[in-house]
């Protein structure tokens, strides 16, 4: 079956520090993968999607950046954290079928 | 592209009371539907979907959700709500990537908190 990793859970951080949130995916190969952004009231804002490695859209302009250095890990980087990049960060993955599915999720918290 | 309106922000009952969270869509091209539930400080895990057929798809929980085209609406329904079902809602949409001006990246509503109240 497959599985899903993020890590980490919570994570604070100083403004203007970098930020490197990973995501990997078990049992499945040439996923998609997706980083989502969740504030509270807005829903889910969809930052990045990725149908293979190398290969990264951009859904929003914005102070984050996206990698995908292997078939099924993603990375969110930042090199400079600003106070509005504080949310929950959520990794997701899909395959043949049309539905997604999730990690539990990283609250970043930048102060 | 897909857009998805979840009407109420947050919706109060009492527990063994019947709930509907309602959810509209827009999209110009035939779509794929989705609930998701959130539980505190968790990832999304998918409820139900529809995606063709019985317009009418049920989950194992006591859910279900109506496909209803003429109206763009994917409402969720459940007839008796149980303390446990306290979370967050959100209602998704995506299209066939074969469709011209399909995706098939999830785009969500901004959620619905139910709260359940003894």
């Amino acid at each position: 079956s497959q599985t899903i990793h993020q890590w980490p859970a919570t994570l604070v951080q100083p403004v203007g520090s970098p930020l490197s949130l990973e995501c990997t995916v078990e049992g499945t190969s040439n996923p998609n993968l997706y980083w989502y952004r969740q504030a509270a009231g807005r829903g889910l804002q969809l930052l990045f999607y990725s149908v293979g490695i190398g290969q990264i859209s951009s859904e929003v302009p914005q102070n984050l950046s996206a990698s995908r250095p292997q078939d099924r890990q993603f990375i969110l980087s930042s090199k400079k954290l600003l106070l509005s990049d504080s949310g929950f960060y959520l990794c997701a993955w899909s395959e043949t079928r049309p539905e997604a599915f999730f990690g539990q999720g990283t609250r970043l918290t930048v102060v | 592209a897909q857009s998805v309106t979840q009407l109420d922000s947050q919706v109060p009952v009492f527990e063994e009371a019947p709930v509907e969270l309602r959810c509209n869509y827009s999209s110009s091209v035939s779509v794929y539907l989705f609930w998701y539930v959130q539980y505190p400080n968790q990832g999304l895990q998918l409820l139900l979907k529809y995606l063709s057929g019985s317009t009418l798809v049920e989950s194992i929980n006591g859910f279900e959700a109506e496909f209803n085209k003429s109206q763009t609406s994917f409402h969720l329904r459940k007839p008796s709500v149980h303390i446990s079902d306290t979370a967050e809602y959100f209602c998704a949409v995506s299209a066939p990537r074969e469709v011209q001006g399909g995706s098939e990246k999830l785009v969500f509503g901004k959620g619905t908190k139910l709260t359940v109240n003894p």
